[in-house]
């Protein structure tokens, strides 16, 4: 079974400053791992995925995030916060094998103060 | 349309009314979902489609839910006898077969009001 925990259901940062949000997976086999937003009264869009090349991912918006094996983490990062950058934002894992389906996390608001 | 179609958008229904939401995935896509998510809360799973089959129905809250899908495709979530606390909005998402990537393709949703 697969489950996936983001730490933090609300963070809030100042315009400019780093932007980190907490993911962590649980899984027999190392799964596809994604990150998706979701702006205010919108559906939910793709920010970035690893599948299996570089262990570093850029997604959209200046996004990106490291997948690091020894510490079950995917966590999301972004130097510098903008004040477009406030939404909702969910982990998410993605079986490799044939049979399962996708796990969402709870969710992690993001605040940008300006 | 390339993307996943929901319908309708935007639903006020009466109290122990049945209502329908539709969902049209990519074409394609094997996998189909449903969620619930309510007013500042997160996606709360509901139920999982691979093909015509639904190997997980395990976030269904009660009875009074149930949904199907047919062809590979359309699929329809139906709440029968509403509630005041099934108002929220209702997406869908596809995505191809496990293993093939996992990205999930999200319709815009249905919002439904139960007064």
């Amino acid at each position: 079974a697969q489950s996936v925990t983001q730490l933090g259901s609300h963070v809030s940062v100042s315009e400019g400053a780093l932007v980190l949000l907490r993911c962590n997976y649980s899984s027999s086999v190392p799964p596809y791992l994604f990150w998706y937003v979701q702006y205010p009264n919108q559906g939910l869009q793709l920010l970035l995925k690893y599948t299996s090349a570089a262990t570093l991912v850029k997604g959209i918006n200046g996004f990106e995030a490291e997948f690091k094996k020894s510490e079950t983490s995917f966590h999301l990062t972004k130097p510098s916060a903008h004040m477009s950058d406030a939404a909702e934002y969910f982990c998410a894992v993605s079986p490799r094998t044939n049979a399962g389906k996708s796990t969402f996390g709870d969710g992690t608001t993001l605040t940008v103060k300006p | 349309g390339a993307g996943v179609s929901q319908s309708p958008s935007n639903k006020v229904t009466e109290k122990g009314k049945d209502v329908e939401l539709r969902c049209d995935p990519i074409s394609g896509h094997t996998a189909l979902y449903w969620y619930r998510q309510r007013l500042g809360q997160g996606l709360e799973f509901l139920i999982y489609f691979q093909g015509n089959s639904a190997p997980d129905k395990s976030g269904l809250p009660s009875d009074r839910f149930s949904a199907e899908r047919t062809g590979e495709s359309v699929s329809t979530l139906t709440i029968q006898r509403t509630q005041q606390e099934d108002s929220a909005v209702y997406l869908c998402a596809s995505s191809l077969a496990p293993g093939q990537g996992g990205e999930l393709f999200f319709g815009e949703g249905s919002r439904l009001t139960v007064l």
